[in-house]
């Protein structure tokens, strides 16, 4: 089955820089990576995904890269805010079953 | 439309006891997911229905859990006899498509004493 790695695991920014968190996924068969937001004590929230035929995906202060050659993929957030602070998530699949990474907690740092 | 709705919100209960954890996906949403997060594992997924059919149940930690579909509009997960690390928060979550967006509930907040 898939297997994904998330790295970092926590992560502190100054607020206005930016943060990039970074997954490897295993099955080269996986054509689906979406990224989840989860607030403290809240629902993991969907904030953007990208499908293996598109390289980069971008909306508004948040972007996601993919190379499957490497098997990689990114996120990035610019000009980071307070409210970006939470844990987020990537997850990949070939099919409709979701493996999640281990989660980045992230903290912005005022 | 309302969400994913999942009840109870929290749940405390000894140990032994039978647990029932409720969840209606969102209508016309043919996937249905129950999933575990824990600090120490992650989010887990524990099984999903696809047309009120279990299709992988390989996440079922062992047979004190089962979930039923009996439905479109209704999912219940059981867990009998409960343990305490079972404690954990519980979510379920709904889709449209294959391989597409899942939207999840509030979550079912289970402590087992």
């Amino acid at each position: 089955g898939e297997n994904v790695e998330q790295h970092p695991s926590t992560l502190s920014v100054q607020e206005g820089d930016s943060a990039v968190i970074k997954c490897t996924y295993s099955d080269s068969a996986s054509n689906y990576f979406p990224w989840y937001k989860q607030e403290l004590g809240k629902r993991p929230q969907l904030i953007i995904d990208i499908r293996s035929n598109v390289g980069e995906k971008k909306d508004q202060r948040i972007a996601v890269t993919l190379n499957k050659t490497a098997k990689h993929f990114s996120l990035h957030i610019t000009e980071t805010q307070p409210e970006d602070s939470a844990v987020y998530f990537c997850a990949a699949t070939p099919d409709e079953k979701l493996t999640f990474g281990t989660g980045t907690r992230l903290t912005i740092i005022p | 439309d309302a969400g994913v709705i999942q009840s109870p919100r929290h749940e405390v209960t000894e140990m032994g006891q039978e647990v029932t954890l409720r969840c209606k996906p969102i209508s016309g949403h043919d996937y249905l997911f129950w999933y575990r997060q824990t600090m120490m594992r992650g989010l887990e997924l524990l099984i999903y229905f696809n047309n009120n059919v279990p299709i992988d149940d390989s996440g079922m930690p062992e047979d004190r859990f089962s979930a039923k579909m009996p439905n479109a509009s209704f999912s219940t997960l059981k867990i009998q006899p409960s343990e305490p690390r079972d404690s954990a928060v519980y979510f379920c979550a709904s889709s449209p498509l294959r391989g597409g967006e899942q939207y999840f509930g509030p979550g079912t907040r289970l402590t087992v004493t």
